[in-house]
């Protein structure tokens, strides 16, 4: 059964302590890597999709990477407005399959 | 706003009663998905269509839940006889078959009291 899990659950991080999330998956077929925010009480907002191994995009403070086993989202130097839930899903027909998400909290 | 929208954004129903969500995509996706979000856990999926064909559905979607999509534009959710489990966030997303990205509407809160 496909299978997404994300790590650390919680990351609590100082305004300007740049960090990492991992998103590691076992899904046959996979065809995209999808990277989403979520605010409280809202819809995920998409982010980024990967394609293949060894592609990163890049989008303001936020970096994705993708290996054949799992995907990394780096945030560099956060500020505040960075908190949210980081969802990861992996992708294969039709549906998106997600792992529970990492909450990160930034301190000014 | 040419966003997905969804509607009620919150309803509070009593156990046993009947509640339908409404889901308008964006314009030009072919494609809706309907997907259960619990707290503190990821989106899980229910249901999909392509245009108005329903193509998959989850072993999650009992026979209580119904989902249409009649002209392959706006969709509907409805859920029979509601339990306390069915309390969750239902989410709706729009893509067009050329492009997997899914995008997601602001979701309906149900809470069965």
């Amino acid at each position: 059964e496909d299978q997404v899990t994300q790590s650390p659950e919680a990351l609590r991080l100082q305004e300007g302590e740049s960090s990492s999330l991992n998103c590691s998956y076992t899904v046959s077929g996979l065809r995209g890597l999808f990277w989403y925010r979520q605010d409280p009480g809202k819809g995920p907002e998409f982010l980024f999709t990967l394609y293949s191994a060894g592609e990163e995009k890049e989008k303001e403070r936020l970096k994705a990477t993708l290996t054949k086993k799992e995907s990394f989202l780096h945030i560099t130097a956060p500020k505040p407005e960075d908190s949210a839930t980081y969802l990861c899903a992996a992708y294969n027909d039709y549906k998106l399959s997600f792992g529970a998400g990492t909450t990160v909290t930034v301190r000014a | 706003d040419t966003g997905v929208s969804q509607d009620p954004r919150h309803k509070i129903t009593k156990r046993g009663q009947n509640v339908t969500f409404r889901c308008d995509p964006i314009s030009e996706h072919n494609r809706l998905y309907w997907y259960r979000q619990t707290l503190g856990q990821g989106p899980e999926f229910l249901t999909y269509f392509q245009n108005e064909a329903q193509l998959e559905k989850s072993r999650l979607l009992s026979d209580r839940f119904s989902a249409e999509r009649p002209k392959g534009s706006f969709s509907t959710l409805e859920i029979q006889r509601t339990e306390q489990g069915d309390s969750a966030m239902y989410l709706c997303a729009s893509s067009l078959v050329s492009g997997p990205e899914q995008y997601f509407g602001p979701g309906t809160r149900l809470t069965v009291t």
